[in-house]
This record gives structure tokens, C-alpha cells and sequence, in this order.
């Protein structure tokens, strides 16, 4: 299957400050996915971006297909931020990354 | 619309106990994925299902788990006999067609004593 990694694993952030979380993937997708897991375990759709680059508030995402790679932005980071940001690569059936564990402090 | 509904939100069973996991897609909907998360292994794949038919089970950890989706609107991941390895947060999730934007629901913790 598709290999897909996220880096870095682990992230400790004060409040305030940006940070750019990164998604490798091994071979050709259809579509790619954010996802943040809140610290109640559910997972909430950010960005459903394919190609290119899409904007929501103080998040953005880009993704370079013909490089395999795709990124996140989080600007001016708060504490409900906090939680862990998976990416998910679809081929016919969706594989997830092993994750991002953020932790926003005031 | 609802999003994605699942039930039960927690199960505590028995070792050796039947388990049932239902799902609700999200109305016109063609694709179901049956997703397990655990600590150690993350987020699988269990199944997926297209248009009701299921399309690929190979995530199905043992003849223990079987999944159905008997119409377009409801599926279910049941798990006999159950065991304690079992014990995790399942989640399902749906999208309009293959390779389109995906939404979870908000999964079952299952736990297996």
C-alpha cells in the first residue's frame, strides 16, 4: 500500500506562534485529506485539497502532487488548536498518516 | 444534514461476547469505509463498501469480524466471539463517490473485558 508520513510527530507550541506541519506519500493519489483530531476523539474534516492551495481562517494547506508532498499551516496558534492533525491520501481507499500530536500552550 | 451517526458511542462487553457497531451514512452517499484506532497501529482500513457491495475486506482482522451494509442508509461491523485485543475506537466514515471528500462520524470506543 501507499506509505504515507507526517513529521513532525510531536510539536509543542506557545500560544501565538505558527507552525507548518508536513505529509509525504509514496506514489501517485486522487485526493488528500487534513483531518484534526480534537482531545475528544473526534476527527474534523480541514481541508479536502487534491492539488494546490486552499485557505480557511488561520489554516492553509498546500499540495504539490507531481512532488508527493503536501503541507499545513496553522497561523497564530490558540490552544483549542491542540490535538493531533492526521493527513489521509486516498487511492481507491483512504491511508492515514501516523499523525501530528500539537500542543498549544497559553 | 445529521453527518455521520454511529451507535453505540460506548460499548463495555465480555471476552467471548457478541458486539455489534451500527452506522448511519450521510444521505446520498455511495461510499462506507469501516475504520478501527488504536495506540498502537493508528488508523485502518476495515472495509469499504460502494454502492452497498462491499469492495475490499482485506483490513478485516480475522474471521471474528464481518461487516454488512443491507441498504444505503445503514451498515454494521459486528465482532464474534469478542476478545480483549479487540478494544478500540471504531469509526465510520462516508463520501458522495469514490476518491471524493471523506466525513467521520463520531465513532465507538469499544471496550472488551
Amino acid at each position: 500500500g501507499i506509505q504515507v508520513e507526517q513529521s513532525p510527530p510531536d510539536l509543542i507550541l506557545q500560544e501565538g506562534a505558527n507552525s507548518t506541519l508536513r505529509c509525504n506519500f509514496s506514489d501517485s493519489v486522487n485526493n488528500l485529506q487534513w483531518f484534526h483530531q480534537n482531545p475528544w476523539g473526534q476527527l474534523i474534516n480541514l481541508f479536502y485539497i487534491p492539488s494546490g492551495t486552499k485557505q480557511n481562517g488561520r489554516l492553509s494547506a498546500t499540495t504539490v502532487a507531481t512532488e508527493r508532498y503536501s503541507l499545513l499551516y496553522i497561523s497564530s496558534s490558540q490552544t483549542t488548536d491542540s490535538g493531533v492533525y492526521f493527513c489521509a491520501v486516498d487511492f481507491n481507499k483512504f491511508y492515514f498518516g501516523s499523525g501530528t500530536k500539537l500542543n498549544v500552550k497559553p | 444534514d445529521a453527518g455521520v451517526i454511529q451507535s453505540p458511542r460506548h460499548e463495555v462487553t465480555e471476552m467471548g461476547q457478541e458486539v455489534t457497531l451500527r452506522c448511519k451514512p450521510i444521505s446520498g452517499h455511495n461510499s462506507l469505509f469501516w475504520y478501527r484506532q488504536t495506540m498502537m497501529r493508528g488508523l485502518e482500513l476495515l472495509i469499504y463498501f460502494n454502492n452497498n457491495v462491499p469492495i475490499d475486506d482485506s483490513g478485516m482482522p480475522e474471521d471474528r469480524f464481518s461487516a454488512k451494509m443491507p441498504n444505503a442508509s445503514f451498515s454494521t461491523l459486528k465482532i464474534q466471539p469478542s476478545e480483549p485485543r479487540d478494544s478500540a475506537v471504531y469509526f465510520c466514515a462516508s463520501t458522495e463517490t469514490m476518491n471524493t471528500e471523506a466525513f467521520f462520524g463520531q465513532g465507538t470506543r469499544l471496550t472488551v473485558v
